[in-house]
């Protein structure tokens, strides 16, 4: 299993200011993802994060506004830039871990309101 | 179109009853399917994993079935709890990406 730390819990920011999210994993793993949960809907990836690499982003996302940090294997931050209202939702990031069955882990998620 | 689509998009049961979910997928081929509870303001956390080749997966109260045939999924929950309470949602593991596809989920609310 894996215990991922998720901070801040919740923020609220203005308009155009960012927001760096941090996460830290209780155990080395190669890959951190980072999903979008906007209200009443399913998680979208944003982008996988490696280590020693950039990160990888999904369709619809790009590097200039959600900036990610891989320093080390049990850490990454992802910051939300020049924030808008649209980008009001919950952030989580998340881990695999192989076993039987591989088995993602999530952080308890970053809830952000931009007023 | 969602490549997995659950239903019902909300329910509301009486604790100590019980109650089934649905999950309808179109990802084929796939490596998982897993179900996950996600309690209000909380990651969500899982429940069950099963793969392509299993049947059915007990947690507890909770019991998942699979039927890759027609491609569905249910989750069965017993004797609900008022700690119940909280989103479920499918999720499916694409094999040829490796990349999990998550449905909408179903918010389920337990009464007293």
């Amino acid at each position: 299993s894996a215990v991922i730390s998720q901070k801040p819990s919740r923020d609220i920011c203005q308009r155009g200011t960012s927001l760096t999210i941090q996460c830290q994993v209780d155990s080395q793993v190669t890959m951190m993802f980072w999903y979008r949960q906007q209200p009443g809907q399913s998680l979208t990836l944003i982008a996988t994060a490696n280590q020693g690499s950039e990160a990888t982003y999904e369709s619809g996302f790009v590097i200039d506004k959600f900036p990610i940090s891989r320093p080390n294997l049990t850490f990454s931050t992802l910051t939300v830039s020049n924030l808008s209202p649209e980008d009001s939702s919950i952030y989580l990031c998340s881990v695999e871990v192989m076993g039987f069955a591989t088995e993602a882990f999530f952080g308890q998620g970053t809830r952000l309101t931009v007023v | 179109k969602n490549q997995v689509e659950q239903s019902p998009q909300s329910l509301i049961i009486l604790e100590g009853k019980n109650c089934t979910l649905q999950c309808n997928y179109t990802v084929s081929p796939f490596s998982n399917l897993r179900w996950y509870k996600q309690d209000t303001g909380r990651g969500p956390v899982s429940l069950t994993i099963m793969t392509f080749s299993e049947n059915t997966k007990s947690n507890g109260r909770y019991t998942a079935t699979l039927d890759a045939d027609t491609k569905q999924s249910s989750l069965h929950i017993t004797a609900s709890q008022l700690s119940d309470s909280a989103s479920y949602i499918c999720v499916v593991s694409d094999i040829n990406t490796g990349k999990l596809i998550f449905g909408q989920g179903t918010t389920l609310q337990v009464k007293p």
